[in-house]
């Protein structure tokens, strides 16, 4: 089945500078590739997410960008406020095996500092 | 109208016990789900179901069982309640079961002492 593995598994930046969490997977079936916010307490929710047909991705102050001869993917946040404080996950779909659904990374802690 | 909903948001029992999760989506998906969240945060898939096919990963002890009345609803049924059971438990459900986006429940935090 697939294996995503997230690096680094907690990361600190001062506010406004950029992050930028990065994830390999495995299966090279895999087509879809959603990264979630988990805030403490609360339910992982989708912020951004790239098929594989699509090298770049676009949304305000975040981008995904995804290298399928690689196989890896990025998840790159500018300009970071306080409310960007939380834990990202991201995950990949497409093979059927095992369960249908999505494997996740073992997300990463983003902390701003003010 | 919350989209995925679950009951209860926190269950404390003791080992040994059965307890069940409720899980109601107002999506219209065909594909729903349940995830389990450890102590280290960490997501990992236990089931996916339409209204064809579990499938169920191979991990998760037969003391877990998925339980559908019906397209907009999984409930999660757990015997012999043990220690390492607890975790927090979410719902979820797509429109598909490859290559979608899940929207997930609120979350059911099970604490077995």
């Amino acid at each position: 089945g697939e294996n995503v593995e997230q690096h680094p598994s907690t990361l600190s930046v001062q506010e406004g500078d950029s992050a930028v969490i990065k994830c390999t997977y495995s299966d090279s079936a895999s087509n879809y590739f959603p990264w979630y916010k988990q805030e403490l307490g609360k339910r992982p929710q989708l912020i951004i997410d790239i098929r594989s047909n699509v090298g770049e991705k676009k949304d305000q102050r975040i981008a995904v960008t995804l290298n399928k001869t690689a196989k890896h993917f990025s998840l790159h946040i500018t300009e970071t406020q306080p409310e960007d404080s939380a834990v990202y996950f991201c995950a990949a779909s497409g093979r059927r095996g095992g369960a249908d659904g999505l494997t996740f990374g073992k997300g990463t802690h983003l902390i701003i500092q003010p | 109208d919350t989209a995925v909903s679950q009951t209860p948001k926190y269950l404390v029992t003791q080992m040994g016990n059965d307890k069940s999760i409720k899980c109601e989506q107002n999506l219209g998906h065909d594909t729903m789900y349940w995830y389990k969240q450890d102590s280290k945060k960490f997501l990992k898939i236990m089931f996916s179901y339409n209204n064809k096919e579990l499938i169920i990963n191979e991990t998760v002890p037969n003391r877990f069982s998925p339980k559908s009345p019906d397209k907009a609803h999984l409930n999660l049924h757990i015997n012999s309640l043990e220690l390492g059971d607890s975790a927090v438990y979410f719902c979820a459900s797509s429109q598909g079961g490859q290559g979608v986006p899940a929207f997930f429940g609120q979350g059911t935090r099970l604490t077995v002492v």
